[in-house]
């Protein structure tokens, strides 16, 4: 079946400096990506919808500039979250859907520690 | 109003018995996907089952099943012959819109299922 790949799985950071995490479609083109945080025990919260070659779509409350997401490539979208504080800390993973959107192919996610 | 509405924030069963996990969804379009998924402790997100709202039959694939009631608007997860791996976070999950469209998903706020061995 399809895969996306994410990475790093885990990190952890010092407060106020960047971290990007990568997905990669790898035996499909993703001409979209979600991305999502979720707190523990908690669901799915969308942070922002990506297509590729254009701008990406955030949701209500998404500080755009702190979350950069980039969607340069079919197979590639990154998502940067800049000058990271402890608040920051979450677990991000992405997903892309199934081109029948009849599933939704989601990275492995990552665990982001800010200390 | 919530569009995706999970009752159970946890459930218990026992190993090999039959388990509902309960699902009510909300929409005005007459095209959209139900989805489950499942979540372990590791983050991963599992896709269990798919639904389309137009298809005739209930969804089936190895031991979970969903039990599509649309004129009640539910779409509940039957898992049968429950094993200790099904322990894990249950997310129930719509596209609004026909099959095709690259919507975001609305979801669920999740059910934590633990089986009892």
């Amino acid at each position: 079946g399809a895969v996306v790949s994410q990475h790093p799985s885990r990190v952890i950071c010092k407060s106020g400096t960047s971290v990007k995490i990568e997905c990669r479609s790898l035996d499909f083109q993703a001409t979209t990506m979600f991305w999502y945080r979720q707190f523990p025990k908690q669901s799915l919260m969308l942070m922002a919808t990506s297509n590729e070659g254009s701008k990406a779509t955030y949701e209500q409350g998404v500080e755009k500039d702190k979350f950069l997401i980039n969607h340069a490539s079919l197979t590639l979208s990154t998502l940067t979250v800049t000058s990271a504080h402890p608040e920051d800390s979450s677990f991000y993973i992405c997903s892309a859907p199934h081109y029948l959107n009849t599933e939704a192919f989601f990275g492995q996610g990552t665990r982001l520690t800010v200390v | 109003a919530q569009k995706i509405t999970q009752t159970q924030p946890g459930m218990f069963v026992q190993e090999k018995e039959a388990v509902t996990l309960d699902c009510t969804y909300d929409t005005s379009d007459p095209s959209y996907g139900l989805f489950w998924y499942k979540q372990p402790s590791s983050g991963e997100m599992i896709f269990l089952i798919y639904q389309g709202s137009y298809d005739q039959q209930n969804a089936t694939e190895g031991r979970y099943s969903l039990n599509f009631q649309k004129a009640r608007k539910s779409a509940n997860l039957v898992i049968s012959a429950s094993q200790l791996g099904d322990s894990a976070m249950y997310f129930c999950a719509m596209r609004e819109g026909p099959d095709g469209n690259n919507r975001k998903l609305i979801w669920g706020l999740g059910t934590s299922l633990a089986v009892n061995p």
